[in-house]
């Protein structure tokens, strides 16, 4: 256990819809990253946010988008969802930028 | 796309062999990271190399930090069922955007 939770496990939903992915990150850590993994692409760094403010942004589709709460907890919505945004999606935390990410267990995405 | 390669892709690998795993970036990073992924599991982190030409170790694994900081490489010793997963190298860039190999799969025969 990495002390990192995500919610929820897993989301089956349609195309066109819209899902909202939850990372708590574990305590004390003002980092969060999100990844999304899929079977083709391996795992692409989304964005990365610090204290609440946005520190770097990967491969993020404009569709999706992100934000890191006072509390530090970090959403990750994904909007107008196609079959191609099926894929695992991964929070990870670490204290600062640049040193060890802890990953929590995922959200496995399912769009039909 | 991918701005760091990792090779090979798969690593079959019979109990107690060596093998080595490859990442080589078309930018210079900052610093480099190694994650292993068990299947089924989530990205665990190995360790971080920031410094030119740095060599670090853990037990049968030695990680290695190119000279111009562009590629870095994964050697595993003596391999044991244990080591099997998928090995990933993350580099850094200076603007501190993450790129991640397309990780390497090791299978271990017994």
């Amino acid at each position: 256990d990495s002390g990192v939770t995500q919610t929820p496990k897993h989301l089956i939903t349609a195309t066109g819809q819209r899902v909202t992915l939850r990372c708590s990150p574990r305590s004390g850590d003002l980092s969060v990253y999100w990844y999304q993994q899929s079977l083709d692409q391996g795992l692409q760094f989304l964005i990365q946010y610090y204290n609440g403010e946005e520190r770097a942004k990967g491969n993020i589709l404009e569709r999706f988008s992100a934000q890191q709460f006072p509390d530090l907890h970090s959403e990750l919505n994904l909007s107008s969802l196609e079959l191609g945004d099926s894929a695992l999606y991964f929070c990870a935390s670490s204290p600062t930028s640049g040193i060890e990410q802890f990953f929590g267990p995922g959200t496995r995405l399912t769009v039909l | 796309g991918q701005q760091v390669m990792q090779i090979p892709q798969y690593q079959h690998v019979q109990e107690g062999e060596d093998f080595t795993t490859y990442c080589n970036s078309s930018t210079t990073l900052s610093n480099i990271q190694w994650y292993k992924q068990r299947p089924g599991g989530h990205p665990v982190f190995l360790i971080q190399l920031v410094k030119s030409g740095e060599v670090k170790k853990q037990k049968r694994l030695t990680f290695q930090f190119g000279e111009a900081k562009k590629n870095s490489s994964l050697h595993i010793t003596a391999t044991q069922t244990t080591d099997v997963g998928t090995y990933f190298c993350a580099g850094r860039r200076i603007d501190y955007k993450l790129s991640f190999g397309a990780g390497t799969t090791v299978t271990v025969r017994a």
